[in-house]
């Protein structure tokens, strides 16, 4: 069963518009969420991220909001370059899983000139 | 500074044969992790060490997987007699503190990419 879920495999947006990636989650003791960006051939770097008890982190381009009532949370890349053309995963944690990361699939995103 | 490395970074082996994947964490960082990702899926814990110490090997999905941090910094993941279901990437981190704190930052190597035929 899936605790992490990024429904949408792949995106593609124009350069220079708002890239708004999703993630779900359905354990309720998650209290810090993490965004990592990866490139082919390279490991997940860290891009943000987020504590339960915020809604919002931003940090330059981007910014994660948090809905805990939903359950849901999304990064949003503003202005899309291409240099954010990678796989960017939402992982989370919580003292019920011992701290350990719990990662969904990923989404490409892939930026248009 | 250098970052966290992983060698071999690709390894073929043959069912049945034993595999050994080497992992330099960042000089200085307490934690050290190893994950399993799969093709179009993300990374899967395997293990988990607090400088030598093996705190949590939950993830480990047989007995044919075993990891090591003799002197709390290299690390090694072993897997005997490979099966086909093995093949993956596998992934070391490593981040400053302990686990238990909970913003502390897992910093990836490259990865292994382990096929098995």
């Amino acid at each position: 069963d899936q605790q992490v879920k990024q429904n949408s495999p792949s995106l593609s947006v124009q350069e220079g518009r708002i890239s708004i990636l999703n993630c779900d989650y359905t354990n309720s003791m998650f209290d810090y969420f993490l965004w990592y960006k990866k490139y082919p051939a390279e490991g997940p770097t860290f891009l943000i991220s987020i504590s339960s008890i915020k809604d919002k982190n931003e940090d330059g381009r981007f910014t994660v909001f948090l809905n805990k009532s939903a359950k849901h949370l999304s990064l949003h890349i503003v202005p899309s370059q291409p240099g954010d053309s990678a796989v960017y995963f939402c992982a989370a944690s919580g003292r019920d899983s011992n701290y350990q990361l719990i990662w969904g699939a990923g989404t490409k995103l892939i930026i248009k000139p | 500074g250098a970052g966290v490395s992983q060698s071999p970074r690709y390894k073929v082996a043959k069912r049945g044969q034993d595999v050994a994947l080497r992992c330099d964490p960042i000089s200085g960082h307490v934690s050290l992790f190893w994950y399993q990702q799969a093709l179009g899926q993300g990374p899967e814990f395997l293990t988990y060490f607090q400088n030598e110490a093996q705190l949590d090997k939950s993830g480990l999905p047989s007995d044919r997987f075993f990891a090591e941090r003799p002197e709390g910094s290299v690390s090694t993941l072993k897997i005997q007699r490979t099966q086909q279901e093995d093949s993956a990437v596998y992934l070391c981190a490593s981040s400053l503190a302990g686990r238990g704190v909970i913003s502390d930052t897992q910093y990836f190597g490259p990865g292994t990419r382990l096929t098995v035929l």
